[in-house]
């Protein structure tokens, strides 16, 4: 399976800071990597898809980059509801499809 | 909009098996897939499965192999995911979700998650 590794793993910002999350493949993926957002006790939501591709409906702040297999979830201004866990996957394998481990970004 | 709509939670006992529904609410499933993703308490995103109801092919996490079934049912729009042989580790949160598949001419691609069930919580206690 390809292993995919996020960093860091949190993260403490405050709101108008600018935010970089960084997620690592153990082989090239392309562009087939996506990115979520999860919230306590709801589901995940799709923010950025073929790792930059805003998803419609998503503040214009997220931003995506990145291919083989190096990719960057960026932050331009945090908002006080940005706060959340953030996962990349990787769609490259499939049937094998995996996720980073997350990154929780928290207030300072 | 579509809306995926899960079935209520469960309380299971280690060795019995569990079956979670997932109905398409305001549309089809039409040429998407379906994905299963569960999360432990406190852990990560764990894809499962999924399976391509116009096909009717279902492909699976190699380290769920043999212990998950994935079917779907296009004329009620409702996807199942079953798992047997539970045992606690198995405590989690799953969740269904339609994937874009992305299609080539020698293969095809769950692309993305875009659209999310809520999750159905399952308990596996003794």
């Amino acid at each position: 399976d390809i292993q995919m590794t996020q960093s860091p793993s949190s993260l403490s910002a405050s709101v108008g800071d600018r935010v970089t999350i960084t997620c690592r493949a153990s082989q090239s993926i392309s562009s087939y990597l996506n990115w979520y957002q999860q919230k306590p006790g709801k589901a995940p939501k799709l923010l950025i898809y073929a790792a930059s591709s805003l998803q419609s409906g998503v503040p214009s702040r997220f931003s995506g980059s990145g291919s083989g297999t190096d990719f960057t979830l960026t932050i331009s201004s945090l908002q006080p509801e940005d706060f959340a866990t953030y996962y990349c996957q990787q769609s490259y394998s499939t049937p094998s499809i995996t996720f980073g481990q997350g990154t929780r970004l928290e207030i300072k | 909009q579509v809306q995926l709509v899960q079935s209520g939670a469960e309380v299971k006992k280690p060795g019995s098996s569990v079956k979670v529904s997932c109905k398409a609410s305001g549309g089809t499933f039409s040429s998407y897939a379906i994905s299963w993703v569960r999360q432990a308490p406190g852990q990560g995103l764990e894809w499962m499965g999924g399976i391509i109801p116009i096909f009717g092919t279902a492909n699976y996490a190699q380290k769920f192999q043999g212990r998950v079934t994935i079917t779907a049912d296009e004329s009620t729009s409702t996807a199942y995911m079953e798992l047997s042989s539970l045992r606690s580790e198995d405590t989690a949160v799953y969740y269904c979700a339609r994937s874009f598949l992305l299609t080539t001419v020698t293969t095809y691609y769950y692309y993305y998650m875009d659209v999310w069930g809520k999750g159905t919580t399952v308990t596996v206690s003794s």
